[in-house]
């Protein structure tokens, strides 16, 4: 299988504990997004990587979200001391730069925090 | 900044009928359109896209939109729908002219399908 693979598929975890989520995405793509979605909506925008480079966050990625790319292949999303609000589908995305747009998911991460 | 709205957060249908998801996007330059389909705890499928080609686009699964700019909508339809059909849709938004992929999602409409 060659598409977008994330892991854990789901997580719980009791409020105030970390979570780290690893997303490897399509291997000739050279963007990786990271996507939340919460029940009943639609996913919102969260960061994203050109390469190894993190050129955007999303004022959604609070303090305790840290996302990685070391070498411009997988990156991880780490929330620390999680909360109950950071219940969520995490969604992993890539693509390619300077195409017509479409991004390749993942079939993301659940993440329940009690 | 570009957004889009969906009209009707559930549509049912009876399998057979005609299957019509609305889509109106705002934005300030051309853009580029999407619909993505999302089965249960699973990730998105792109259905098809818009990229200032062909105003009506052909996706995967019988499915088609048409862009009309007159009306900012770009709805997505598909003639006889199937009962393997049901799942949420998504209309999305991408800016890629500034050089940057993000979309922007509509909060989505579920597809609900009797027999």
């Amino acid at each position: 299988d060659t598409g977008v693979s994330q892991d854990p598929r789901h997580k719980i975890t009791k409020r105030g504990q970390n979570v780290t989520f690893r997303c490897d995405p399509i291997s000739e793509h050279n963007r990786l997004y990271w996507y939340r979605q919460t029940l009943g909506q639609g996913p919102e925008f969260l960061t994203y990587f050109q390469n190894e480079a993190q050129l955007e966050k999303s004022r959604l990625l609070s303090d305790r979200f840290s996302a990685e790319r070391p070498k411009g292949s997988f990156s991880t999303l780490e929330i620390q001391r999680t909360e109950q609000g950071d219940s969520a589908m995490y969604l992993c995305a890539s693509g390619l730069a300077g195409t017509t747009g479409e991004l390749f998911f993942g079939e993301g991460s659940r993440l329940t925090v009690l | 900044a570009q957004s889009v709205t969906q009209l009707g957060s559930h549509v049912s249908v009876s399998e057979g009928a005609l299957v019509l998801l609305r889509c109106n996007y705002s934005s300030s330059v051309p853009p580029y359109l999407f619909w993505y389909v999302q089965y249960p705890n699973q990730g998105l499928q792109l259905l098809l896209k818009y990229t200032s080609a062909a105003t009506l686009v052909k996706g995967i699964n019988g499915f088609e939109a048409e862009f009309k700019k007159s009306e900012t909508s770009f709805h997505l339809t598909k003639p006889s729908a199937h009962m393997s059909d049901a799942a949420e849709y998504f209309c999305a938004v991408s800016l890629e002219r500034t050089g940057f992929q993000k979309l922007v999602f509509g909060t989505g409409t579920r597809l609900l399908v009797s027999p």
